[in-house]
C-alpha cells in the first residue's frame, strides 16, 4: 500500500563502516530523489534520477553513491561513514510534467531513514 | 541560484489562534510554489501548491497566495488545532532548473491546548 518506502527506518553504525539505504516507489513515477535533513530540519537535495538516469548531483562527497536499478528503485550507498553523515535521509518520487504541461512537479516522500554514526 | 526564505521558529500558539508563516523566494522566471508539512516522526506531505501568479492554494483550512510582485507565498490558517503542530516547509520548483525542489529552512509550529 505504501507509496514510497525506505528501509531501514533506523540505522546506527560506527564511523568508517559502509551502509546502504533502499527506496522503492509503487506510484509509477519516472523520477526519484534523495534528500538529506540535518538536525536543524534543513532539507537539501542530494541526487535525482529520471528513468534510471542521473539528472541532479549536488555537491555531495563521492563516498555517497546512488544506484537506480530500475525506475521504481533508488538506493543510496555510503562508504566510510563519518560523524557528519548522521541525519535523516528522505527518498521521494515524482512524475515530471511534460514541457507542454504547466503543472507543478509534486514530490511524494518516504517516511525517512534516520542514520546515526557513532 | 534559487532560494527560499521562511521565518524561523518555533512558533507557539494557542488553539484557535491565527497562524501566519512568511515565505519569500528568489528565482528567475516562473516557479511553482509549495507548502509541505512534516508531522513528528513522519516524512513530508504536500499541503498545498500554486503554479502561477495570483493562484491561491488551499487545503485543510490552510491558504497561501502566489504573489509575484512581492515574491511571497505566505501560509495562513484562521484557527489552528493541536493536530496542526508540525514543521512547515515552503518550497519551489522551476522547469528550467530541472524541476529540482528547493526548500526553505522549515518553521516549527507548536499549538497548545
Amino acid at each position: 500500500d505504501t507509496a514510497v518506502s525506505q528501509t531501514p527506518k533506523y540505522l546506527v553504525t560506527q564511523m568508517g563502516n559502509d551502509k546502504s539505504i533502499k527506496c522503492e516507489q509503487n506510484l509509477g513515477h519516472d523520477t526519484m530523489y534523495w534528500y538529506k535533513q540535518d538536525s536543524k530540519k534543513f532539507l537539501k537535495i542530494m541526487f535525482s534520477y529520471n528513468n534510471k538516469e542521473l539528472i541532479i548531483n549536488e555537491t555531495v562527497p563521492n563516498r555517497f553513491s546512488p544506484k537506480s536499478p530500475d525506475k521504481a528503485h533508488l538506493n543510496l550507498h555510503i562508504n566510510s561513514l563519518e560523524l557528519g553523515d548522521s541525519a535523516v535521509y528522505f527518498c521521494a518520487s515524482s512524475h515530471i510534467p511534460g514541457q507542454s504541461f504547466s503543472g507543478a512537479n509534486v514530490l511524494t516522500f518516504g517516511a525517512g531513514s534516520r542514520l546515526t554514526v557513532l | 541560484g534559487d532560494s527560499v526564505t521562511q521565518m524561523e521558529g518555533p512558533v507557539t500558539l494557542s488553539e484557535e489562534a491565527f497562524l501566519t508563516i512568511n515565505c519569500t523566494y528568489t528565482a528567475t522566471g516562473y516557479p511553482s510554489l509549495f507548502w509541505y508539512v512534516q508531522y513528528p516522526g513522519e516524512g513530508l506531505q504536500l499541503l498545498l501548491k500554486a503554479t502561477k501568479a495570483d493562484d491561491k492554494g488551499s487545503n485543510k483550512g490552510f491558504e497561501a497566495t502566489y504573489r509575484k510582485e512581492t515574491t511571497s507565498f505566505h501560509l495562513e490558517k484562521g484557527s489552528v488545532q493541536v493536530s496542526d503542530s508540525a514543521v512547515y516547509f515552503c518550497a519551489l520548483t522551476r522547469k528550467a532548473a530541472g524541476n529540482k525542489l528547493t526548500f526553505g529552512g522549515g518553521t516549527r509550529v507548536l499549538v497548545k491546548p
